[in-house]
């Protein structure tokens, strides 16, 4: 069984929806999410992190976590053609000095004008 | 501006060939990572280092070796021992002290073996 278990997808939604992602994990240690986001044949890049249970807020995006359903999720509000990626979820134990992330495969997204 | 950037964006090897994939960053980070993606597979760990001169195996370092004689480089080899090489492979660094340590990725290299 996966560390990190995510919806590959893929998923498609019209231009102005709400996107939801989420992340299960069964490591009760993972301290720090984040949540990445990918072009198609690009290098990830850092989208959110969170520390401690409940939501953190940046523009339209929104993450969520449940530490006691060891569960998290990414929340996208209005939409845009421009979000079409794969949104990756990365959990890591330790909190200084290279922290090894465990990463969930990637949920595929595409948002339709 | 600052990065890390990855050499070549692809490249080819023929069965039996060592190749070594190229990662620099000029953002003075301590940590740097190499990591293997697959489809259905996410990103898997390879080797990661924290310091220059010292370096841990990660998840999957069997068929790997690398190098870490300057801050600012990590050079993967791939060998002939990786039985299933062909995979998007992605440098990362991270500052590596600090409470957050956010990893920032390049922009990766494609293996194909033919």
């Amino acid at each position: 069984q996966k560390e990190v278990e995510q919806d590959p997808g893929p998923l498609s939604v019209p231009e102005g929806a709400i996107v939801s992602l989420n992340c299960t994990y069964s490591n009760s240690a993972f301290q720090y999410f984040m949540w990445y986001r990918q072009y198609s044949r690009k290098g990830p890049e850092l989208l959110m992190y969170t520390y401690s249970s409940g939501n953190k807020e940046d523009g339209r995006f929104t993450a969520q976590v449940d530490k006691s359903s060891k569960y998290i999720s990414l929340f996208i509000r209005d939409s845009q053609p421009s979000d079409s990626a794969t949104y990756l979820c990365a959990m890591s134990e330790r909190e200084t000095s290279g922290s090894r992330l465990t990463f969930g495969e990637g949920t595929q997204l595409t948002v339709n004008p | 501006d600052g990065g890390i950037t990855q050499s070549p964006k692809y490249l080819f090897r023929k069965e039996g060939q060592n190749v070594t994939l190229s990662c620099e960053q000029n953002l003075n980070h301590d940590a740097m990572y190499w990591y293997r993606q697959d489809p259905g597979q996410g990103l898997r760990l390879i080797y990661y280092s924290q310091i220059v001169n010292d370096f841990q195996k990660g998840d999957i370092a069997e068929g790997y070796s690398v190098s870490r004689e300057k801050k600012e480089s990590f050079p993967l080899t791939v060998t002939s021992a990786q039985k299933n090489p062909t995979a998007f492979y992605l440098c990362a660094s991270s500052i590596g002290d600090r409470e957050i340590d956010t990893q920032y990725f390049g922009p990766g290299t494609r293996l194909t073996v033919l």
